[in-house]
């Protein structure tokens, strides 16, 4: 699986925008982007998935780069209730047996009021 | 109830008790998980199960003995655990093996072992 890069935390002012930015240079083909975040001591929650189109849903919207080597994750209207840690992961379409969907340590969103 | 349920949300055990973890997905999914979060780290998958059958074991220890005796239901035993095995333990479900990237995640188990 491709790996990811994502700054380790991020500040946004409750009500704007926020933009969480993924690198993942090394992504091939058939991999998807995924972002899943958690609050603390919560079970992780999954928000978003694309391939190469943007997305969207009624939690937020993925931007996938043309070379398809990051991404970015928007929530449009920040609320507190959003403060947790994004993960950022890529993963081919498996078909079979269940395979790992490994976290890494994701970046620190804390909404301000 | 909906979603994945996961109790108890707290356990506190001692080295030498038996304890188990219970975890019930309503969704009518067919793929159920345990996983491990210990403070600072990443989550780590510890059992697969698919249709009722294990498919994957991380290197677990045998002090963590899972089961799984319907596609709803998931247990995970433990018996003679360490301080260190202190953690979050999560249960997720997915609709089946090749949907594994899209998980519904239970609220958890905190377990503290003294």
């Amino acid at each position: 699986d491709a790996k990811t890069t994502q700054p380790p935390s991020m500040d946004c002012a409750e009500g704007r925008a926020a933009n969480l930015p993924c690198n993942h240079s090394t992504i091939s083909g058939n991999e998807y982007v995924y972002w899943y975040r958690q609050i603390h001591s919560q079970g992780p929650q999954y928000i978003i998935h694309g391939l190469k189109n943007n997305e969207t849903n009624e939690m937020a919207s993925l931007i996938i780069t043309e070379d398809r080597k990051s991404s970015t994750l928007i929530l449009p209207h920040a609320t507190l209730r959003d403060t947790a840690v994004y993960y950022c992961i890529v993963r081919s379409i498996s078909s079979g047996s269940a395979r790992q969907l490994t976290f890494g340590s994701g970046t620190q969103l804390t909404v301000l009021p | 109830e909906t979603g994945v349920t996961q109790t108890p949300r707290h356990l506190v055990m001692g080295m030498t008790n038996k304890k188990s973890l219970k975890c019930e997905q309503h969704l009518g999914h067919n793929a159920m998980y345990w996983y491990k979060q210990s403070a600072k780290k990443p989550l780590e998958l510890m059992f697969v199960y698919n249709f009722k059958e294990q498919t994957e074991n991380n290197s677990v220890p045998s002090r963590f003995s899972p089961e799984c005796p319907n596609s709803s239901h998931l247990f995970l035993h433990l018996h003679t655990l360490q301080p260190e095995d202190s953690a979050l333990y999560l249960c997720a479900s997915s609709q089946d093996p090749s949907g594994a990237n899209v998980l519904t995640f239970g609220a958890g188990s905190r377990l503290t072992v003294l």
